[in-house]
C-alpha cells in the first residue's frame, strides 16, 4: 500500500543547530512531493515542492529538501533554526492519483533557546 | 495570489445537531478538498471535489455530506454531530495534481 512516514513524531533541536526531518514514502513510480508547516492554530503552509528536476528544492524561510529517489525519501533540512521555526511539519506526497495528497503524521519542532 | 475564506471560524453544536461548514477560494482552482485534524494528529480526507458539481468520498465521508454548487465554493456537512467531537476542519484547493492551498480552519465543538 502507498505510505508516507514521518518516523519522528517530535524533534527538539536548540536554537542556530542545523535540523533534518525525515520523510520516507512508499512507492514504485516518481512521486510530487511537498513539505508544509503548520503553526499553533493555524492552517497549513507550502514550504517547498519538487515535481522534477534538481533533486534539491528550496523553500521559504531557509528550508531545503532532496529528493533520493533510490532511497525513497524527501527528507527536510535547515541550516540554522530559528525560534519562530517551531511548528508541526507534514510531509505529503502525491502518487497514482493526481487528486489526492498521501500524509505523514507530522513531525513537531521544538527549538531549545 | 489568492485566499481561502473559511467560515465560521469556531462552530459549537449540540449533540445530533446537523452542522454546515463553508468554504470559498479565489484561485480559480478545479479541485477543492475537506480534512479534518484532530488534536495533535494528522490529516484525514473527508471528501473532494474535481469540479463543480463533483463529489468524491474520502477515507472519512462517513457522517458527512458535501456540496459544490459553485467552482468557487464547498460546503461540508456533519449530518449528526457527536457529543465530546471536538476537530479542526479544514478546506484546501488546488490545480489539479498540484500543490494544495489551506484555509485557516473551522474549529468545531460538540456539547
Amino acid at each position: 500500500a502507498q505510505s508516507v512516514t514521518q518516523p519522528d513524531a517530535r524533534v527538539t533541536v536548540s536554537e542556530g543547530a542545523s535540523l533534518q526531518l525525515r520523510c520516507k514514502y512508499s512507492y514504485s513510480g516518481t512521486p510530487y512531493l511537498f513539505w508544509y508547516v503548520q503553526y499553533p492554530r493555524q492552517g497549513l503552509q507550502l514550504l517547498l515542492k519538487y515535481y522534477s528536476g534538481d533533486p534539491v528544492v528550496q523553500g521559504v524561510n531557509g528550508f531545503e529538501a532532496e529528493f533520493i529517489k533510490s532511497n525513497s525519501s524527501f527528507h527536510l533540512r535547515k541550516a540554522s533554526v530559528h525560534w519562530s521555526d517551531s511548528a508541526v511539519y507534514f510531509c505529503a506526497v502525491s502518487m497514482d492519483s493526481n487528486y489526492q495528497l498521501i500524509w505523514g503524521s507530522g513531525t513537531k519542532l521544538i527549538i531549545k533557546p | 495570489g489568492g485566499i481561502i475564506t473559511q467560515t465560521p471560524k469556531f462552530l459549537i453544536g449540540q449533540e445530533g445537531q446537523k452542522l454546515t461548514l463553508k468554504c470559498q477560494q479565489n484561485f480559480n482552482h478545479d479541485t477543492m478538498y475537506w480534512y479534518r485534524q484532530d488534536s495533535g494528529k494528522g490529516l484525514r480526507l473527508i471528501y473532494y471535489s474535481i469540479t463543480e458539481n463533483d463529489l468524491q468520498k474520502g477515507d472519512l465521508s462517513e457522517g458527512y455530506d458535501a456540496s459544490r454548487e459553485k467552482k468557487s465554493s464547498f460546503s461540508l456537512t456533519v449530518t449528526s454531530a457527536q457529543k465530546n467531537e471536538m476537530a479542526v476542519f479544514l478546506c484546501a484547493s488546488s490545480m489539479t495534481g498540484y500543490e494544495q492551498y489551506f484555509g485557516p480552519g473551522t474549529r468545531l465543538t460538540v456539547l
